[in-house]
């Protein structure tokens, strides 16, 4: 088992541009969460899918933000005209149930930087 | 809603000493308690999680957490950390089905 897969793990963009992060998570995992990790803001929840099905994207900032899950095996973030203040590691996550229980696994996460 | 303070950004202590890793809490519910560790460019990894029983929960490599509904608190402790140990350490909480909310992290770095 591979653990969950973050593709890439270093992204560089200019401003304005666009920027799809990738995820794969573990097989057989039901759910499947987005973070945003800063410094200053520390880890925030951004979406939430189970059954590929989106469930809760409370997080997720509303203009220039999007995430899908075409199938199972895995979800993309997208962020369109990014702009400096995007630039974070952004985490994926998945779980067996998607459960409040539910252990979390995390893969190594993406770090955007948007000059 | 839920919340969780770290109150300590940065922990310092030598290889060999005891340690403890503050944690409080904010619900309005029982919550499911849970401490994540991340070491440098890596994910986050559970060490241990809490929901009822014994409120001492014991986790990895020598880690164990004690539950006080009274203190909302749920500190990490270890009676002797290694270097290896130096990482961020998250306390999180969640009391709704999926939602888990993080603290901002401890980071720990262990004097060899």
């Amino acid at each position: 088992n591979a653990g969950v897969i973050q593709t890439p793990r270093h992204k560089v963009t200019g401003k304005g541009q666009e920027a799809t992060l990738w995820c794969e998570p573990i097989s057989g995992h039901s759910a499947v969460f987005w973070y945003r990790q800063t410094i200053v803001q520390g880890l925030e929840f951004l979406t939430y899918f189970r059954n590929q099905a989106p469930i809760d994207d409370s997080g997720m900032p509303k203009e220039r933000f999007s995430a899908q899950m075409p199938n199972q095996s895995h979800s993309t973030l997208k962020i369109q005209s990014t702009q400096p203040q995007d630039s974070a590691v952004y985490l994926c996550a998945s779980s067996a149930t998607g459960g409040a229980y539910a252990e979390q696994f995390f893969g190594p996460g993406t770090r955007l930087t948007v000059l | 809603a839920q919340s969780v303070t770290q109150p300590d950004a940065r922990v310092t202590v030598s290889e060999g000493a005891s340690l403890q890793l503050r944690c409080k809490y904010s619900s309005s519910v029982t919550p499911y308690l849970f401490w994540y560790v991340q070491y440098p460019r890596q994910g986050l990894q559970l060490l241990l999680k809490y929901y009822s029983g014994d409120p001492v929960v014991q986790g990895v490599n020598g880690f164990e957490a004690e539950f006080s509904k009274s203190n909302s608190s749920f500190h990490l402790r270890k009676a002797s950390v290694h270097w290896s140990d130096s990482a961020v350490y998250f306390c999180a909480v969640s009391a709704n089905a999926y939602k888990v909310i993080f603290g901002k992290g401890t980071h720990l770095h262990v004097l060899p």
